[in-house]
């Protein structure tokens, strides 16, 4: 069975800052992929960046980075320079191969001036 | 309007009532899915379809029934309401099942209460 662990459920980050958020998977599917998404306190589900497990490098879109690490099983999503507009909860989901997202449990960020 | 679309956005009901949730997208994505969110649990996927006339149960389809007959819409049904269905419920879309970044867009959610 798949599992995804979120382990923090919150943190305060200072703006311009970078922050780390946890992200470990458990599957025994050898093609997987790994997704981050955001949900702000509107409620709508951001799309944020993508990791497949046979990528050899890491994931990067504009600010958002992934530290994919596929032998420890961990895709932390890394956010660099954080605006106040960083704040929400934020999700890590693994893809098995068939398609079906599992969500974690999710991180609240709270970005302060 | 373009995109994926939900209705209502807010619904009240009552212990037994049935109650469907619309999902329509533009898109033509072959796949769609509903989840609910819960506190504590992230996103759950309840059922999701392939394709018109092709759907399948995921995590937690207990209570629920879908269908869909055309490809832009994938309504969600509660045949007989109870409280612990209360919930947010996300319905999304993707372009293709998987086999890369097939990102899923979601919709804006419906938020249920079941009295």
């Amino acid at each position: 069975a798949q599992k995804i662990t979120q382990t923090q459920p919150g943190m305060f980050v200072q703006e311009k800052e970078a922050v780390t958020l946890d992200c470990t998977y458990d599957t025994s599917d050898q093609s997987y992929g790994l997704f981050w998404y955001k949900q702000p306190s509107s409620g709508e589900m951001i799309f944020l960046i993508y990791q497949g497990s046979y990528d050899e490098q890491n994931a990067t879109e504009g600010r958002y980075s992934l530290n994919f690490q596929k032998a420890r099983k961990s895709a932390n999503l890394v956010i660099s320079a954080s605006q106040l507009g960083d704040s929400g909860i934020y999700f890590c989901a693994l893809e098995n191969s068939w398609g079906k997202l599992q969500f974690g449990a999710g991180t609240q960020v709270v970005v302060t001036p | 309007d373009a995109g994926i679309t939900q209705s209502p956005r807010y619904k009240i009901t009552e212990t037994g009532r049935q109650v469907t949730l619309m999902c329509h997208q533009t898109w033509s994505h072959s796949y769609m899915f509903w989840y609910r969110q819960d506190l504590g649990h992230g996103l759950r996927l309840i059922y999701y379809s392939a394709a018109a006339d092709i759907t399948d149960k995921g995590e937690v389809p207990d209570g629920y029934v879908v269908s869909r007959s055309k490809t832009e819409n994938f309504p969600l049904t509660l045949e007989s309401a109870t409280r612990s269905q209360t919930s947010v419920y996300f319905c999304a879309s993707s372009e293709s099942g998987t086999g890369g970044r097939n990102e899923q867009f979601f919709g804006p959610g419906t938020r249920l209460t079941v009295l």
